[in-house]
């Protein structure tokens, strides 16, 4: 069946650094792609998404791009903040049209320190 | 964006009791709402979708026997973890999508249940 391979965590990294939180996925079909954030205390937030290959997602200075052909989704920014710090999972949705029923990676605890 | 409200946030519970967790849509009408299960440094599980009005659609493994889903409005959903024993204890996540062509779920905080 389908599913969702994320990098173990927990990440640390200093404010600034530069992050990638790789995700690899198995679809039988054409799914759509999300990052979701987790802050401490609060429920699933959408990060962003992609709906086809080499569709790029991008909010709050973090990016995604749909790559088909290796099958991955890795979320990146360039220059990380202390506010980042969140748990990140990757997920898929096998039909866009289904967008609320989901499959996860198993999240990304990411630390930044000042 | 939208809210999804669920409560409790944790709840602790003798083994063989039964518990009622409630994910509410507070500003817009979901038409679907799904029931998600998160061990820990796991990810999440999804056991059931459920639609308003009608009976819920279970995953693969999941015992509706023991997880019963109530979807009776178009703002409330219930879990309903029936006898519950130790091995129930996780943390249970709703999430809710609604509205003519929405595709994004919105998610509640979680709850934290601890079967003793």
């Amino acid at each position: 069946g389908d599913s969702v391979t994320q990098m173990e965590g927990p990440v640390t990294l200093s404010e600034e650094a530069f992050l990638t939180i790789n995700c690899t996925y198995t679809a039988t079909g054409y799914p759509s792609l999300f990052w979701y954030v987790q802050y401490p205390g609060e429920g699933l937030q959408l990060l962003l998404k992609a709906t086809k290959a080499d569709d790029k997602g991008s909010n709050k200075g973090f990016e995604a791009t749909y790559r088909k052909e290796t099958t991955s989704f890795h979320l990146e920014k360039g220059s990380v903040q202390v506010s980042d710090s969140a748990v990140y999972f990757c997920a898929l949705t096998p039909d866009y049209n289904q967008g609320g029923k989901l499959i996860f990676g198993q999240g990304t605890e990411l630390s930044v320190k000042p | 964006g939208a809210v999804v409200s669920q409560h409790p946030s944790w709840v602790i519970c003798k083994s063989g009791t039964s518990v009622k967790i409630e994910c509410r849509s507070l500003d817009f009408q979901a038409t679907t709402m799904f029931w998600y299960r998160q061990f820990p440094k796991q990810s999440l599980m999804l056991m059931a979708t459920s639609n308003e009005g009608s009976k819920a659609t279970y995953e693969q493994g999941v015992e509706k026997d023991k997880f019963l889903i109530n979807h009776a409005s178009l703002t409330l959903s219930t879990l309903t973890v029936t006898s519950a024993h130790p091995e129930d204890s996780s943390f249970y996540i709703c999430s809710a999508i609604g509205g003519q062509g929405r595709t994004e779920a919105f998610f509640g905080q979680g709850t934290r249940l601890t079967v003793v």
